[in-house]
């Protein structure tokens, strides 16, 4: 059973550019999460997704935004890109979000904004 | 509000030592679940175990147990006879119904394991 995959792996981008993420939850998984980590704030919530509908997000700023699609498929974009948004950006998935299941984590993607 | 307090920033042992890493929380809500993650230095936060707020059964699982104890707000996990390969980063988390299906994470402890 694949587990959850996340695109790219390592980018690195310009201050200012745009950058998009990609998250494939585990097959079945209909609820797909985000979630920014820094060593100084540590694993922070960006927002999550169930059926292409955005049902919760964190205290970050407009310039992170998301969405999912019908395939459960998930990116997260971040525009005008900062020196701080340099981060690994982990997705995760399961069945229905529902505090009851187990959510999975992918590899996540490392964003380096220079 | 909800907090995961994991004390520990980092530990160091010898192989075949059994270590004992502190997860202490704080909810207002009767129903939630606990998780322990641990994260190699690949990024990838691999799931370890799921414990939901009505059963306080301590759980062993080859090497790795857990001890959780609603009466203290705990959920410890530990790792007997520690291996270099036990070596990373271990989170643990806390969700309820009332956070919005976000997990709450502590602040993780760096575990070193040496030859």
């Amino acid at each position: 059973k694949a587990g959850v995959t996340q695109t790219p792996r390592y980018l690195i981008k310009t201050r200012g550019q745009q950058v998009t993420l990609s998250c494939s939850p585990i097959s079945g998984h209909r609820s797909v999460s985000w979630y920014q980590q820094t060593p100084g704030q540590g694993l922070q919530f960006l927002f999550e997704y169930f059926s292409e509908t955005q049902r919760n997000k964190g205290n970050f700023p407009g310039r992170f935004s998301g969405r999912q699609f019908s395939n459960s498929r998930s990116e997260m974009n971040v525009s005008t890109l900062e020196l701080g948004d340099s981060a690994l950006y982990l997705c995760a998935s399961s069945l229905t979000g529902f505090s009851g299941n187990t959510i999975y984590f992918g590899e996540g993607s490392w964003l380096t904004v220079v | 509000a909800q907090k995961v307090t994991q004390a520990q920033t980092e530990i160091s042992v010898v192989e075949k030592e059994d270590v004992t890493l502190d997860c202490v929380y704080e909810t207002r809500d009767t129903t939630y679940y606990l998780f322990w993650y641990k994260q190699p230095p690949s990024g990838e936060l691999v799931f370890l175990i799921r414990r939901n707020s009505f059963d306080e059964q301590n759980e062993i699982s080859g090497r790795y147990s857990w001890n959780f104890q609603k009466s203290t707000s705990s959920f410890n996990f530990t790792i007997t006879a520690s291996l270099v390969v036990d070596s990373a980063v271990y989170f643990c988390a806390l969700v309820s119904a009332n956070s919005g299906y976000a997990l709450n994470f502590g602040k993780g402890t760096s575990l070193l394991v040496t030859p």
